[in-house]
């Protein structure tokens, strides 16, 4: 079946620097996709989204970007901070309710 | 405004016995989802309850897992009898619906030995 997933499973940035985590995603009829924070013990929490009809979001601090030729998504995180590290995943909505998620990405800030 | 809250964190049972998990999700949202993660994999759907009903079930992996939503506002996970492949962390999360984020829950962290 189609799925996303995840370009790398670690990342380590000194903290200061920019972060980019990629995702590729295989279903193309995807319309609606999610940025995922989780953090040790916790549950994921929602960082930012992005709809099919646009390339570009940004919010405080991080920017999705969706390519649909080549179906990548990205998340950059500006200015990297220690609270930053943790596990980042990205989703893919299906049927309008059910999440398709990637591996994950484990990000580590180095202080 | 509260989260989605779920009970218990951590549960550690033997093979074969019983295990029930309960979700409470954000009030007011009559989405609730329930989804798993095993042995560091990717987070996998299991079930979608639109107020009491089930919506999709598609995701539960077999005839031991049976969920529940009575009344439309919390709802249970209950494993039986578990096995030792159920070990993982169980989310519940929670939406208001009409392509709305999922709320997620911390977690319960099942560990079946």
């Amino acid at each position: 079946g189609e799925s996303v997933g995840l370009h790398l499973p670690t990342l380590s940035v000194q903290e200061g620097d920019n972060s980019i985590i990629n995702c590729a995603y295989s279903n193309s009829a995807s319309d609606y996709f999610i940025w995922y924070k989780q953090e040790s013990g916790k549950g994921p929490q929602f960082i930012i989204d992005i709809r099919s009809n646009m390339d570009k979001r940004q919010g405080q601090r991080v920017t999705v970007l969706l390519n649909k030729t080549v179906k990548h998504l990205s998340l950059q995180i500006a200015a990297t901070q220690p609270g930053d590290s943790a596990v980042y995943f990205c989703a893919e909505n299906k049927d309008d309710y059910k999440l398709s998620f990637g591996a994950g990405t484990t990000v580590t800030v180095r202080a | 405004e509260a989260g989605v809250t779920q009970f218990p964190s951590h549960s550690v049972i033997e093979k074969g016995q019983t295990v029930t998990l309960r979700c409470d999700p954000i009030s007011g949202h009559d989405n609730l989802y329930w989804y798993r993660r095993v042995m560091g994999k990717e987070i996998k759907f299991l079930l979608h309850f639109v107020k009491e009903s089930k919506q999709d079930e598609s995701g539960m992996p077999n005839n031991r897992f049976l969920a529940e939503r009575t009344g439309g506002t919390y709802s249970t996970l209950k494993v039986q009898p578990a096995e030792l492949e159920d070990s993982g962390v169980y989310f519940c999360a929670s939406s208001q619906g009409g392509g709305s984020p999922l709320h997620f829950g911390n977690g319960t962290r099942l560990t079946v030995t």
